[in-house]
């Protein structure tokens, strides 16, 4: 069954640490996406990667930091420097290749509340 | 900076009415379009996708694009209640590239 999954669903984090939400796909999709969505607004992007060992930082990627070492994977650390962290974060894949099958899909999403 | 812009709603409509939302774009090089259902808590599902001027339709959903006029819409014929939800705008200047989403309508089908 292919699709997108992210874990954990729900996250609490304290005020200072570290954490690292996952994103792994099975649809042999070579882009990821990480997305920050706050209560009534869009969408916006953190990182992107288009190829395995590659990223490029998006519009708010202060803060997160990223890695890229396997296709299927695509993990989001949101540290201690993001000083707004809580969100719902997104991820997503693509096909690259022909503008036909330019489709982005997503994740289910984790929910991460810094208390 | 390239803005993708919507009517934030709600937007109103009986059941059984069409529900036209609306999408503008500031990018000309813009060239992939799509549109996403985001349910309150859960993830955006893509429901359209279209990349040449004029009409697509796909059961209920029809996008409709014009290039020139940097503009794209979703019609929801035969709108239900389970249509209730927020309606994503997402742009793609060219493939391979990151995509720029629009704020979102919500839109509100009453029984």
């Amino acid at each position: 069954d292919g699709g997108i999954t992210q874990s954990p669903k729900y996250l609490f984090r304290k005020e200072g640490q570290n954490v690292t939400l996952s994103c792994e796909q099975n649809l042999n999709h070579d882009a990821m996406y990480w997305y920050r969505q706050d209560p009534g607004q869009g969408l916006r992007l953190i990182y992107y990667s288009q190829i395995v060992n590659d990223f490029q930082k998006g519009d708010i990627a202060e803060g997160y930091s990223v890695s890229r070492e396997k296709k299927e994977s695509f993990p989001l650390t949101v540290t201690s420097a993001q000083k707004n962290p809580t969100a719902f974060y997104l991820c997503a894949s693509k096909r690259t290749g022909r503008e036909y099958y330019n489709e982005q899909f997503f994740g289910p999403g984790t929910r991460l509340t810094v208390l | 900076q390239k803005e993708v812009e919507q009517n934030s709603g709600p937007l109103s409509v009986p059941e059984g009415a069409i529900a036209s939302l609306n999408c503008t774009y500031s990018d000309r090089g813009s060239q992939s379009f799509f549109w996403y259902r985001q349910y309150s808590g859960k993830s955006p599902e893509l429901i359209m996708s279209i990349y040449s001027n004029g009409d697509k339709e796909d059961g209920r959903f029809t996008a409709q694009l014009n290039k020139a006029s940097q503009y794209v819409s979703l019609l929801i014929r035969d709108s239900q209640p389970s249509d209730s939800a927020t309606y994503l705008c997402a742009v793609n200047a060219h493939y391979g590239q990151n995509f720029v989403f629009g704020p979102g309508t919500r839109l509100s089908v009453l029984p």
